[in-house]
């Protein structure tokens, strides 16, 4: 059983399209998390929700719209998609303890042409 | 601006070399500190972590970390590398300790483990 599954893994798609990544984790995790990494491979947290509330929300534009309908669940809708929203992205979750450790899905990979 | 650092970008290695990837950061305070390992094709998983207490860190798969205070570091290595071992290595701090992962990664590094 996969603990942290996301779906699409891969997503080609036009400018100007609305897209969105789902994510569901069974590790009984109380946070999750949206990861982007970019083609020169870096890492850099999006948002992360804790029991359904939204505890971190990095810079990113609000095209990007997270959703999470349960804890063990973590959408992300993305609006009006640009050609620098191609990346990879990861979903992760972990349980809130401060010697926590992340557990990622395995990535869904978005092409915008 | 605050950050972590892994200067090697691209190792390569013939096998049962030995490894040490380095990584820096420069946060104050109390940091919690991690490799993460991300193989062709798959996601990214733990190797190791550093919470407190012995600076030098055991992981899986006959890995190890120092964590150095003085010196911001904590720098990966394994003796002997295998051709299995090809794959991104990632550095991660947790500057805030708060328990919710907000991780800053390194832009890691990619090691190839020639046979």
């Amino acid at each position: 059983d996969t603990a942290v599954s996301q779906t699409p893994k891969y997503l080609v798609t036009q400018m100007g399209n609305d897209k969105s990544i789902k994510c569901e984790q069974n590790l009984g995790h109380d946070t999750m998390y949206w990861y982007k990494q970019d083609s020169k491979k870096f890492l850099k947290i999006m948002f992360s929700y804790n029991n359904k509330e939204l505890i971190i929300n990095e810079t990113v534009p609000n095209r990007f719209s997270p959703k999470s309908p349960d804890k063990a669940h973590l959408n992300l809708h993305i609006n009006s998609l640009e050609l620098g929203d191609s990346a990879v992205y990861f979903c992760a979750s972990s349980q809130v303890r401060v010697d926590g450790e992340l557990f990622f899905g395995e990535g869904s990979r978005l092409t915008v042409l | 601006a605050q950050s972590v650092s892994q200067h090697n970008h691209h190792v390569i290695l013939s096998e049962a070399a030995s490894l040490e990837l380095g990584c820096n950061y420069s946060y104050g305070g109390t940091v919690n500190l991690f490799w993460y390992v991300q193989y062709p094709g798959q996601h990214l998983q733990l190797l190791l972590k550093y919470f407190s207490g012995d600076p030098l860190v055991k992981g899986i798969k006959g890995f190890e970390a120092e964590f150095i205070k003085s010196k911001f570091s904590f720098n990966l290595r394994k003796p002997s590398v295998q051709w299995s071992d090809t794959a991104e290595y990632f550095c991660a701090v947790d500057p805030m300790n708060t328990g919710f992962q907000k991780l800053v990664f390194g832009t890691g590094t990619r090691l190839l483990v020639s046979p």
